[in-house]
């Protein structure tokens, strides 16, 4: 079966320093989302992009994350300064887009301390 | 903006049992919902994915219902095992203007017990 790729898994660093996190959709799929789960939020949707270029983003604070697709086959989230309160379990998720379903990677679980 | 509620929060049931898992959805301009299954500490695994020109859709022993015009699916499991025992989540994907868009509902955190 076809698999969205996260990398890492987990993620432990410390307050103020910069996490990557990265996402590799499944060939072909032109739609993908970044999600982070909480157990007080939930699901929130971060950022989408189409075709490689962002959609929405309006769940991202601006002024330390920043998602992007340098090329189709690779995605991006990063968090510059890390705080406490990202630790999170961060998703991504690819598809097709419109009447089509979407595909979840295993999620890399971020600790910030 | 599309709000999605899941009820109940929680579930406990013994094996056997069929249950029903309730979502509804504020903005019918849907394309279509699809329900997941997560396990603790695991990604999500789609279940179902129904349009929003269908009414139903099968997979096994679970069966998802919607009524787009109510703004509500439900998700209805036959013949519950321990197995089952996960959080359910469902999933607008919105129409319009919000092309593609999911919005997740809190989910469901079922427990079947043997």
């Amino acid at each position: 079966d076809a698999r969205v790729t996260q990398t890492p898994r987990h993620k432990v660093t410390e307050m103020g320093q910069e996490v990557t996190m990265r996402c590799q959709p499944i060939l072909g799929h032109n739609t993908v989302f970044w999600y982070r789960q909480t157990m007080m939020q939930g699901l929130e949707l971060l950022a989408y992009f189409r075709n490689r270029a962002p959609l929405d983003d309006s769940g991202m604070p601006k002024d330390r994350f920043s998602a992007e697709m340098p090329d189709a086959t690779l995605a991006t989230l990063k968090i510059q300064p890390s705080e406490p309160r990202d630790s999170a379990v961060y998703f991504c998720a690819s598809g097709l887009g419109g009447p089509f379903g979407y595909t979840f990677g295993s999620g890399t679980r971020l600790t910030v301390v | 903006k599309q709000e999605v509620t899941q009820i109940p929060a929680a579930l406990s049931v013994p094996e056997g049992e069929n249950l029903v898992l309730n979502c509804s959805f504020t903005d019918s301009a849907i394309y279509n919902l699809q329900w997941f299954r997560q396990d603790p500490g695991k990604g999500l695994t789609s279940l179902l994915l129904i349009q929003s020109s269908q009414r139903e859709q099968t997979s096994g022993r679970l069966n998802a219902s919607l009524d787009k015009s109510s703004g509500r699916s439900t998700l209805y499991i036959a013949a519950s095992q321990p197995g089952d025992s996960a959080t359910y989540l469902c999933a607008a994907n919105a129409g319009g203007t919000s092309y593609g868009k999911l919005t997740f509902g809190q989910g469901t955190i079922l427990t079947v017990h043997p």
